[in-house]
């Protein structure tokens, strides 16, 4: 059973660009999660989904960032227009669709840089 | 300010020693998790233990939980090099609930 996927590994990006970061969440998961975290900070919250639904986008800036869990594919986590301080590693980590406690499984991650 | 944070902020140890890690939490939890990232990478699941529970062990892990205090440790006994790595706590309030990270311990083993 493969662990959770993400592409690309590493991404850079110029200023105004737009950044395209996917995760392909465990078999039989169905819940997928989206963190940042910043150069020796912990990981902070972005959004949370599953299957065609955003559950919970508290996390998300309310501008340039948008993410979707299509029925067929991989999750996608976009950030349009990118500036300097979107550099980060953005991990995503996915859950069983049956919750019975909250572990969540997290992908390598993909470290965005900005120029 | 973070619902896990953990102290130290950075620990030094030699291999073979015990590396004690802390964090506390503010709001009630269901669940408090304690995750490893060594540089670069992305993050292990350790260990996860309950509101309900007050100590856990996993091979030379053990967490304790004390929910009065709102804090919990994780004992890494007879540490080896390879433990090198930050060692972060998540807290969640139960179900599908996103994780709380707090900032993390970075814990060098020096051989």
């Amino acid at each position: 059973n493969a662990g959770v996927m993400q592409n690309p590994r590493h991404l850079v990006r110029r200023r105004g660009q737009e950044a395209r970061l996917r995760c392909s969440p465990m078999k039989g998961h169905s819940h997928v999660y989206w963190y940042r975290q910043l150069p020796e900070e912990g990981l902070k919250f972005m959004v949370y989904l599953q299957k065609e639904n955003i559950i919970d986008e508290s996390g998300m800036p309310k501008e340039r960032f948008s993410a979707e869990f299509p029925k067929e594919g991989p999750s996608i986590l976009r950030i349009q227009q990118v500036v300097r301080g979107d550099s980060a590693a953005y991990f995503c980590a996915s859950s069983p669709t049956t919750v019975s406690y909250n572990e969540q499984f997290f992908g390598p991650g993909t470290r965005l840089t900005v120029l | 300010s973070q619902q896990g944070e953990e102290d130290p902020q950075a620990l030094s140890i030699q291999e073979g020693e015990n590396a004690t890690m802390n964090c506390s939490y503010k709001t009630s939890i269901n669940n408090l998790q304690w995750y490893r990232q060594n540089s670069g990478r992305g993050l292990v699941h350790l260990i996860l233990i309950r509101s309900n529970e007050r100590e856990k062990h996993s091979g030379r892990l053990r967490v304790t939980l004390d929910t009065s205090k709102k804090s919990s440790s994780l004992l890494i006994t007879a540490s080896r090099a390879a433990d090198t790595a930050s060692y972060f706590c998540a807290t969640d309030k139960g179900g599908s609930e996103k994780l709380v990270f707090g900032k993390g311990t970075k814990l060098t083993v020096n051989p």
